[in-house]
């Protein structure tokens, strides 16, 4: 069974839209959550933290559901410059990191 | 600070030539990583460290070594390459209370 597990996708959606993905892990243990986005042929970068209380930056929204061992990434007002593949995070007390596979988005005009 | 930086950025190697990917980071980690990440498939684990003097195998060690003999460099060494070998490998740092931190990258091809 995988660490972390995402829906592969693609996600096609217009300019605008709202869009959602879904993440499960599967330590129970796991410390910290994040999701990265990892634009064609280069590094992930952060896009942000997962915290338990749930949390917002501008147009995306983080959940963390630790009792469903969920993490959940909402995407609003989609923008081009969105299109990307977005990878589900956990951080486990050893400081080891598991990635999902990610979910590709694409947004189209 | 220059964060995470690889070279070479790309590399051609022949079946069974041997090769180093360096890796510096200036943030003061311990933790570093190395990953390699097939086209259209997810970052795979090769080798990690804990501080300088430690190192410890992730899911795919094989056909890889590495040392860790400051904070700043963890170099991945290459023995015998393979075609298996073709993807693209990323460093990666953290440290406790951070997330992870990445190069840029090195595109490796063996043909």
């Amino acid at each position: 069974r995988k660490e972390v597990e995402q829906d592969p996708g693609p996600f096609n959606v217009p300019e605008g839209a709202t869009v959602a993905f879904n993440c499960t892990y599967s330590n129970s243990a796991s410390q910290s959550f994040f999701w990265y986005r990892q634009d064609c042929r280069k590094e992930p970068k952060l896009l942000m933290s997962v915290y338990s209380s749930g949390n917002e930056d501008g147009r995306f929204t983080a959940q963390l559901n630790r009792a469903s061992q969920y993490i959940s990434l909402l995407i609003r007002d989609s923008k081009l410059s969105d299109s990307a593949t977005y990878l589900c995070v956990v951080k486990d007390n050893f400081n080891k990191f598991y990635f999902g596979s990610g979910t590709k988005l694409n947004v189209k005009p | 600070n220059a964060g995470v930086t690889q070279t070479p950025k790309f590399r051609i190697l022949k079946i069974g030539q041997s090769m180093t990917l360096q890796c510096t980071q200036d943030m003061n980690h311990n933790y570093m990583y190395w990953y390699r990440q097939d086209p259209g498939m997810g970052l795979k684990l090769i080798y990690y460290s804990v501080g300088a003097g430690i190192t410890d195998k992730g899911e795919v060690p094989n056909g890889y070594n590495v040392s860790r003999s400051t904070t700043e460099d963890f170099p991945l060494r290459l023995e015998l390459a393979a075609p298996s070998q073709t993807s693209v490998y990323f460093c990666a740092s953290s440290d406790t209370q951070t997330e992870q931190y990445f190069g840029p990258g090195t595109r490796l091809t063996v043909t």
